[in-house]
């Protein structure tokens, strides 16, 4: 199993909310990523972090902000929370090195209101 | 557009059927690898191909790859119940992002 943990798992809150989901790795990962997932469909990647203090957008336009002060840590948050926001949203992390796997968490279902 | 495409888009058959799902991708790649999702879940890494190799095997999935095709398979034999998921396909085109997903393909085992 994967050391990797996101936490809240299911988060409900009203528009305009500011939220943080958290995301932990302890494999010392160097390049940690965000994936943004609506049911059954395909993954996208919104940011991701090759080390501590890099972060980069992915190729979905996304409103979150993330940052990468540990190696262990990087966390998303959304400033303000819209419906459109709702979905499900994967933490994985890995080595640059290697590029050949990739632990995921189990993931933050977020629903706004 | 999408690096991945993956065919089916959902599969349902019997316990202790094979099961075959397909991927194409369009550039060249490093490696593909096949992931399983469970519902409501992340994605768990289940096998890696890399550009010089043509089949693969790990216990009951069997992993080709045709470079000139731009495509590849999972074969999934024997099937379980358990092997209910949806299965992704990744290629790594040594791009800065890396990991490009495919869509998926929903599989489902009938007991």
């Amino acid at each position: 199993e994967a050391d990797i943990y996101q936490t809240p798992r299911y988060l409900v809150i009203g528009t305009g909310k500011k939220i943080t989901l958290e995301c932990s790795q302890t494999m010392g990962h160097d390049k940690m990523y965000w994936y943004q997932q609506d049911p059954g469909m395909e993954l996208h990647l919104i940011h991701y972090s090759y080390g501590v203090n890099s972060t980069e957008k992915g190729d979905l336009s996304s409103e979150s902000t993330v940052s990468r002060i540990r190696t262990e840590h990087f966390p998303l948050t959304l400033e303000s929370a819209r419906p459109s926001h709702t979905s499900q949203y994967l933490c994985a992390s890995g080595w640059s090195a290697t590029n050949e796997k990739l632990f995921f968490g189990s993931g933050t279902q977020l629903s706004v209101l | 557009s999408q690096q991945g495409e993956e065919d089916p888009q959902a599969l349902s058959i019997q316990e202790g059927e094979n099961a075959t799902m397909n991927c194409s991708y369009k550039t060249s790649i490093n490696n593909l690898q096949w992931y399983r999702q469970n519902s409501g879940r992340g994605l768990v890494h289940l096998i890696l191909i890399r550009s010089n190799e043509r089949e693969k095997h790990s216990g009951r999935l069997r992993v080709t790859l045709d470079t000139s095709k731009k495509s590849s398979s999972l074969l999934i034999t024997a099937s379980r119940a358990a092997d209910t998921a949806s299965y992704f396909c990744a290629t790594d085109t040594g791009g800065a992002q890396k990991l490009v997903f495919g869509q998926g393909t929903r599989l489902t085992i009938n007991p």
